[in-house]
């Protein structure tokens, strides 16, 4: 089923680990963002893609980074989490051309 | 610059009552205007677009250029509607840019 997937879907790490956020589409889409969210919160776009080997910066800084090699793939890592990067990351797509977002489901990380 | 406006952070009603949660947006050009929600525990997915103009879970939303406004309606509030609800606008109709989103209304339907 075409769908876009996260993982994980909750992480609590320590001070200074590095974390990787996976996102997969099997959409086809060729553009891809990441959103952080506070919960009940306003949407922050942190990275997106609109295509393999291309990744921009999005409205707010954040210390995160991404890829692009493939795709469907778009993961998202911190090299050295913080408390102040604990937040819910949401993962979306959509197809060249098209308005209508997709969301995956978020991952919240929790750093301590 | 671009920008999408919901006034209301929090919005709450009575179950029956009629609803509307606005949104307003600053834009030069013809956008594409869409609502998003987002239910406890669940993604945010897309409820409807302008450019579809349909009712959906008996919402409707029209695109007032004069007045530079989304709104979303209701006309009988249900407990099921009570979440979060993002206006957001893709400029260039859609087929550049990233989505613009508002902070966001949150929406509480009482019994």
């Amino acid at each position: 089923e075409a769908d876009i997937y996260q993982t994980p879907r909750y992480l609590v790490i320590g001070t200074g680990k590095k974390i990787t956020l996976e996102c997969s589409q099997t959409m086809g889409h060729d553009k891809m963002y990441w959103y952080q969210q506070d919960p009940g919160m306003e949407l922050h776009l942190i990275h997106y893609s609109y295509g393999v080997n291309s990744t921009e910066k999005g409205d707010l800084s954040s210390e995160s980074t991404v890829s692009r090699i493939r795709t469907e793939h778009f993961p998202l890592t911190l090299e050295s989490a913080r408390p102040s990067h604990t937040s819910q990351y949401l993962c979306a797509s959509r197809k060249q051309g098209a308005g209508e977002l997709f969301f995956g489901e978020g991952s919240r990380l929790t750093v301590l | 610059a671009q920008r999408v406006t919901q006034p209301e952070k929090l919005l709450s009603v009575f179950k029956g009552a009629p609803v509307e949660l606005k949104c307003n947006y600053s834009y030069s050009g013809s956008p594409e205007l869409f609502w998003y929600v987002q239910y406890s525990r669940q993604r945010l997915q897309l409820l409807l677009r302008h450019i579809s103009r349909e009712s959906i879970k008996g919402f409707t939303a029209d695109l007032n250029k004069g007045e530079t406004s989304f709104h979303l309606k209701k006309p009988f509030a249900q407990e099921e509607d009570s979440a979060m609800y993002y206006c957001a606008l893709s400029p260039y109709g859609g087929s550049q840019g990233n989505l613009i989103f508002g902070k966001g209304t949150k929406l509480s339907v009482k019994p």
